[in-house]
């Protein structure tokens, strides 16, 4: 089945400042990749998605790239502000009859 | 339109018990995923239901199992329970049967067994 790598655990970055995670999958038919943020107590909540046709996908200050060939993506988040900080999952769609499989998640913390 | 809701929020159960937890899908959805949340493991696959059938299973033992009805509405059953099935379990609901598809999570019901 599919197994995702995420990094780094955890990120600290200062107020205003850009955040990158990473992410890795080992199935090559893996089609879907989402991300979800989750603060403390509260559902995931899917923040952006990126499918296996397109490179890169901007959503104002957050963006996700994906490299097809190295099996990897990353979520770039810009001008962070105090309300980034929570954990961050990445998940992948695999080729087979899974469902999602999540990264171990980043917490992301922004210092003021 | 609603979000996913998930019933009850809590639940404290002893060992060997069963336990039954219930998922309202967005207005419209058809498929409805359910996923164990721990702090060891992370977020794990359990099974995914669309259109009342079983379409996906996750690498979790024959003590768990759901079902679907036909108003997309799912319940999840643990039986004999498990100190290790503590955990907060979560179902998503997405719209489609495609394969690529957006998923929506619910609260979640966070189970206790002592």
């Amino acid at each position: 089945g599919e197994n995702v790598e995420q990094h780094p655990s955890t990120l600290s970055v200062q107020e205003g400042d850009s955040a990158v995670i990473k992410c890795t999958y080992s199935d090559s038919a893996s089609n879907y990749f989402p991300w979800y943020k989750q603060e403390l107590g509260k559902r995931p909540q899917l923040i952006i998605d990126i499918r296996s046709n397109v490179g890169e996908k901007k959503d104002q200050r957050i963006a996700v790239t994906l490299n097809k060939t190295a099996k990897h993506f990353s979520l770039h988040i810009t001008e962070t502000q105090p309300e980034d900080s929570a954990v961050y999952f990445c998940a992948a769609k695999g080729g087979g009859a899974d469902g999602l499989t999540f990264g171990k998640g980043t917490h992301l913390i922004i210092q003021p | 339109k609603a979000g996913v809701t998930q019933t009850p929020r809590y639940l404290i159960k002893t060992r060997g018990q069963q336990v039954t937890l219930s998922c309202s899908p967005i207005s419209g959805h058809r498929s409805v995923s359910w996923y164990q949340q721990t702090p060891g493991q992370g977020l794990q696959f359990l099974f995914e239901y669309f259109s009342e059938t079983q379409r996906n299973k996750g690498n979790f033992p024959g003590r768990f199992s759901g079902r679907q009805f036909s108003n997309s509405r799912s319940e999840m059953n643990v039986s004999t329970l498990e100190l290790g099935d503590s955990a907060l379990y979560l179902c998503a609901s997405s719209l489609s049967g495609s394969h690529i598809y957006e998923q929506y999570f619910g609260p979640g019901t966070r189970l206790t067994v002592t």
